[in-house]
């Protein structure tokens, strides 16, 4: 079975550009939830969606959006991208509520570099 | 906001001791979770805690769920080569989908 799934693996941006990352969960699994981590950091909450709404949403500015479609895949957009952004953005999977969703699976995660 | 202080930030140890870490918080959580990553790669997870004073075991990993739900440690028992990485602990409260993260504890085991 295909795990979680993250697309690009890497990308460079430079400041004041917009990004689109993608995530594809584990099949049957219904909340999708994205983490910024920076090196030499433990991964920090951004969102999460369950069926399509936003369920939580961490610390972040208004700049960092995101939308869950039908299919349960999942977008991550972050628009005037500045330097600080530069970090390992990792989609995380789970079964949804109701179920023992403390257990998140995760992608290799999609590498953003802001110049 | 809820913070993590997981400790030690890093071990040095040789192949075949015993591992021990651990994660405090200033908060109460309903679940403790311990994560491993890899280089390159996103976290994996180890073992989950659901109920305080819960003690779980996979393979040679053990993890407790504290007492006052503000603590959890994970014991390495005989530590081999492969467990070199990044070891994480993560608690949550009602919103399951919401982890907080420790900054993690580096392990290095010499062979």
């Amino acid at each position: 079975d295909a795990g979680v799934t993250q697309s690009p693996t890497h990308l460079i941006k430079t400041r004041g550009q917009h990004v689109t990352l993608r995530c594809s969960p584990i099949s049957g699994h219904k909340s999708v939830s994205w983490y910024q981590q920076v090196l030499g950091q433990g991964p920090q909450f951004i969102f999460q969606y369950y069926e399509k709404e936003e369920r939580g949403r961490g610390n972040f500015p208004d700049r960092f959006s995101a939308r869950q479609f039908p299919n349960y895949s999942s977008e991550l957009n972050v628009n005037a991208l500045l330097l600080g952004d530069s970090a390992l953005y990792l989609c995380a999977s789970s079964l949804g509520q109701g179920f023992n969703t403390g257990e998140l699976f995760f992608g290799e995660g999609s590498r953003l570099t802001v110049l | 906001g809820q913070q993590l202080n997981q400790s030690p930030q890093s071990m040095f140890i040789q192949e075949g001791e015993d591992v021990s870490m651990n994660c405090t918080s200033s908060s109460i959580f309903n679940t403790w979770l311990w994560y491993k990553q890899d280089p390159g790669e996103g976290p994996v997870l180890l073992i989950a805690l659901y109920k305080a004073g819960e003690l779980t075991s996979n393979g040679r990993l053990t993890a407790q769920f504290g007492i006052t739900r503000k603590d959890s440690f994970l014991n390495i028992s005989a530590s081999i080569p492969s467990d070199v990485g990044i070891y994480f602990c993560a608690g949550q409260g009602t919103n399951a989908g919401k982890s907080t993260f420790g900054d993690g504890t580096t392990l290095t085991v010499k062979p």
